[in-house]
């Protein structure tokens, strides 16, 4: 079925840790974005693509990176993790311009 | 820079009562308004969106509403229920290439029984 599916779903990791949260969609959407989101609020940007190769900066993009090697893999890594990065990461996909966006079901990360 | 600013961020009513909420965005070469509602634990789900050229939409209890001259856009839904209780989310994006999907900030709709 297509999808855009997030792993790992829930993570608990130790400050200073590297990990990478996981984002893949088979639908063939060029454009995928990275958004961080406490619950219930807003939604901030943190990193984007409109296709392989091509990658831009978010509102909080300044801890972590993100690369898009295939279209349908847009894995973001946090080279340290800390407390702070505690929160929810949602992935999304758009195929085109000015077209529903399909998010995935997010990976809720703890940093202790 | 592209802004989209979106009016409550929280909002009460009684089931049965009607709900609006209000989006203003920045950049005139926005031409599609999606709006997403959000269930608890859940993720972003498009209920209803609207193009540039059409000045209403409707669907069932929910209709959106697009005024292009002054860049605002709004959301309504009618005879609330309980399961209308969500986060939603509007947001403006370009036709083309080369662009993103800017999200308001949300409204907290809370439908008392």
């Amino acid at each position: 079925e297509a999808d855009i599916y997030q792993t790992p779903r829930y993570l608990v990791i130790g400050t200073g840790k590297k990990i990478t949260l996981e984002c893949s969609q088979t639908m063939g959407h060029d454009k995928m974005y990275w958004y961080q989101q406490d619950p219930g609020m807003e939604l901030h940007l943190i990193h984007y693509s409109y296709g392989v190769n091509s990658t831009e900066k978010g509102d909080l993009s300044s801890e972590s990176t993100v690369s898009r090697i295939r279209t349908e893999h847009f894995p973001l890594t946090l080279e340290s993790a800390r407390p702070s990065h505690t929160s929810q990461y949602l992935c999304a996909s758009i195929h085109g311009g000015g077209a529903e966006a399909f998010f995935g079901q997010g990976t809720r990360l703890t940093v202790v | 820079g592209e802004n989209v600013e979106q009016h409550p961020s929280t909002l009460s009513v009684q089931e049965g009562d009607s709900a609006v909420i209000k989006c203003t965005y920045s950049d005139s070469a926005s031409n599609y308004f999606p709006w997403y509602k959000q269930e608890l634990g859940k993720r972003p789900q498009l209920i209803i969106d609207i193009r540039s050229n059409v000045g209403e939409k409707k669907d069932q209890r929910i209709a959106v509403t697009l005024n292009k001259t002054a860049k605002h856009f709004s959301l309504h839904i009618t005879e609330t229920q309980p399961e209308d209780s969500a986060v939603y989310f509007c947001a403006a994006s370009i036709r083309g290439g080369g662009f993103k999907t800017i999200f308001g900030a949300g409204t907290r709709l809370f439908v008392k029984a």
